[in-house]
């Protein structure tokens, strides 16, 4: 089964508008952590931002935040303001365990495009 | 500070033939990890190194696949004979080792290879 799913294979914003991108997740692990990486056209991954299994507050940097919603098993990454800037391939990814050396699990990303 | 690179930014082959992937890490990251997108799908995790030492290599398809750190600096991933499922994004990343229990360190990625096998 995979670990992580990321159900929108593209999606469009207006630009200065919001946008959720979906993120759902399959662990047993009590301890991981959840990032969100930007992949612009030149291929480069991107750290956006991170949220550990026992944080409470929802995580945020800059126009990112993530709705981590432990329960239901996900961690929407929501970007604020959208700038054309921001269109680009997102990942969601999972490291289980306590350990920073872990290996990564990856969606398959969804596609922003940020409309002028 | 350079950031994690990788050589080639594209490859074309044949099928059959050998290509040879690099990747240099962040200077003083102990951690080497190899990642693969095949188009359209997840970014799968295929080895993981510590220094010079495989410590993960579950994700390798096949033995077709042999990746090497001589030394603990630069990766390198062979494959050989190339086949047409081979195609895809080959992603090196790098972390420190802190030493200690912390989940929220990222993983530093470079640009990747496309691998394309015709």
């Amino acid at each position: 089964a995979q670990k992580i799913t990321q159900t929108q294979p593209g999606m469009f914003v207006q630009e200065k508008e919001a946008v959720t991108l979906d993120c759902t997740y399959d662990t047993s692990d009590q301890s991981y952590g959840l990032f969100w990486y930007k992949q612009p056209s030149s291929g480069e991954m991107i750290f956006l931002i991170y949220q550990g299994s026992y944080d409470e507050q929802n995580a945020t940097e800059g126009r990112y935040s993530l709705n981590f919603q432990k329960a239901r098993k996900s961690a929407n990454l929501v970007i604020s303001a959208s700038q054309l800037g921001d269109s680009a391939m997102y990942f969601c990814a999972m490291r289980e365990g306590r350990w920073n050396f872990n290996k990564f699990y990856f969606g398959s990303g969804t596609k922003l495009n940020v409309k002028p | 500070e350079a950031g994690v690179t990788q050589f080639p930014s594209h490859s074309v082959i044949e099928k059959g033939q050998t290509v040879t992937l690099r990747c240099d890490p962040i200077s003083g990251h102990d951690n080497l990890y190899w990642y693969r997108r095949v188009m359209g799908k997840e970014i799968k995790f295929l080895l993981h190194f510590v220094k010079e030492s495989k410590q993960d290599e579950s994700g390798m398809p096949n033995n077709r696949f042999l990746a090497e750190r001589t030394g603990g600096t630069y990766s390198t991933l062979k494959v050989q004979p190339a086949e047409l499922e081979d195609s895809g994004v080959y992603f090196c990343a790098s972390s420190q080792d802190t030493g200690t229990p912390n989940p929220s360190y990222e993983q530093y990625f470079g640009p990747g290879t496309r691998l394309t096998v015709t």
